[in-house]
């Protein structure tokens, strides 16, 4: 694949449900991040993962979040019970090397939430 | 007062216009610098990366890094209707911070 890829590209579900997000890194990077991005909030970090470990969840905003990533590759952001304040792009970058300084980082298209 | 502070905007300039995009910040613990230009309803794409002070030039962009003024910028030389996006800045240390992002419309 050319670049990173995320789906679904948008979703709404219904205040209360569970929702997955999947993110697809470029093929070779070891890290992956989960951003959120809300309406004039600008990019908020939520998690970082260096292969299959995260090493930073410092970012996720409570334990309705949580993440995972399997085989070094794809990685899924799940909602749990999710409220309207969830609303946001979900976005996911990777980068060939794993950190969080100097690193080149590559965003995909990110899922569009929206919790009614 | 927040780690990185950037004006929202928006700010229109007409085309052909120098462009000036800013960000503060109060973490001296940072040492690489980025700016990245986010197009409506895509993922950021990085435009420059700098390390410690000084300024760094490609094609029409110069990014600009006062670590003494904890001040850095982004010109835009001879800008173009396709340079009308938004840009976030972002700055990392052990950690990476973006800036809310300033959003540029260029008028043809």
């Amino acid at each position: 694949g050319a670049g990173v890829s995320q789906s679904p590209s948008n979703k709404v579900t219904e205040k209360g449900k569970d929702v997955e997000l999947r993110c697809d890194p470029i093929s070779g990077h070891t890290a992956l991040y989960w951003y959120r991005q809300s309406l004039g909030q600008g990019l908020e970090f939520l998690i970082y993962f260096q292969g299959n470990s995260a090493p930073d969840k410092s970012g996720l905003p409570s334990d309705r979040f949580s993440a995972e990533r399997t085989g070094g590759s794809v990685s899924t952001l799940t909602i749990q019970r999710t409220q309207q304040e969830d609303s946001a792009v979900y976005l996911c970058a990777s980068s060939f090397n794993p950190g969080l300084g100097g690193e080149t980082q590559y965003f995909g298209p990110g899922t569009r939430l929206l919790v009614l | 007062q927040k780690e990185v502070e950037q004006d929202p905007g928006p700010l229109s300039v007409p085309e052909g216009a120098i462009v000036s995009l800013n960000c503060t910040y109060s973490n001296s613990a940072f040492q690489y610098f980025m700016w990245y230009r986010q197009y409506s309803r895509k993922g950021p794409e990085l435009l420059m990366y700098t390390y410690s002070s000084g300024n760094k030039e490609d094609g029409r962009f110069t990014a600009q890094v006062d670590k003494s003024s904890k001040y850095i910028s982004l010109f835009i030389r001879d800008s173009q209707p396709s340079d009308s996006a938004t840009y976030l800045c972002a700055m990392s240390g052990d950690k990476i911070i973006f800036g809310k992002g300033t959003r540029l419309h260029i008028l043809p």
